[in-house]
């Protein structure tokens, strides 16, 4: 059974420092992984990806993600964090089947001016 | 592309009601999910079409649950007899095939009184 535990619901950071969101997963085959943000009110929309090939995912808005499987993670990053960056983020694992996304419970990043 | 597009944004009705919610998915895509979400928690799964069949859904759906997609475009999620546990938001997403992001909707959030 696929899973993805995030670690720390509530990361604080400041403007201009480094994030690091945390994610953990538990697969039994080769997983996808998924990094999405969900702003007040709004959907989820996709920050970056994993299927194959490099492990090294660049997303939008500056983030990126590592594939890891001998950690069975796939943290999140990004450099620098803006203001706008204040939002609530969620890893995503698939099934082998492609029919459900499993998601985690979610990180809420707040950042300091 | 315009999005997958959720009606009502927002739904308030008392407790014994039935509501019904409508999901228009993005238009090439032929798998559409409703996932529910509550308040510091990750979108869960509650069931998923590809075109107009339901291949799955999840043992959190009670029989109060029913959702709909006749013509394999737009889906309705049916709850009869709310309760006020039901409030929630209720996410639609689709995606091109089992492998591809999920693209979601801005959420039909719900409170039953």
């Amino acid at each position: 059974a696929q899973s993805v535990t995030q670690l720390g619901s509530h990361v604080s950071v400041s403007e201009g420092a480094l994030v690091l969101l945390r994610c953990n997963y538990s697969s039994s085959v080769p997983p996808y992984l998924f990094w999405y943000v969900q702003y007040p009110n709004q959907g989820l929309q996709l920050l970056l990806k994993y299927t194959t090939g490099a492990t090294l995912v660049k997303g939008i808005n500056g983030f990126e993600a590592e594939f890891k499987k001998s950690e069975t993670s796939f943290h999140l990053t990004k450099p620098s964090a803006h203001m706008s960056d204040a939002a609530e983020y969620f890893c995503a694992v698939i099934t082998n089947t492609g029919n459900q996304f499993y998601f985690g419970t979610g990180t809420s990043l707040t950042v300091i001016p | 592309d315009t999005g997958v597009s959720q009606n009502p944004r927002h739904k308030i009705t008392k407790r014994g009601q039935n509501v019904t919610f409508r999901c228009d998915p993005i238009s090439e895509h032929n798998r559409l999910y409703w996932y529910r979400q509550t308040l510091g928690q990750g979108p869960e799964f509650l069931t998923y079409f590809q075109n107009e069949a339901q291949l799955e859904k999840s043992r959190l759906l009670s029989d109060r649950f029913s959702a709909e997609r006749p013509k394999g475009s737009f889906s309705t999620l049916e709850i009869q007899r709310t309760e006020q546990g039901d409030s929630a938001m209720y996410l639609c997403a689709s995606s091109l095939d089992s492998n591809s992001p999920l693209h979601f909707g801005n959420g039909t959030r719900l409170t039953v009184t």
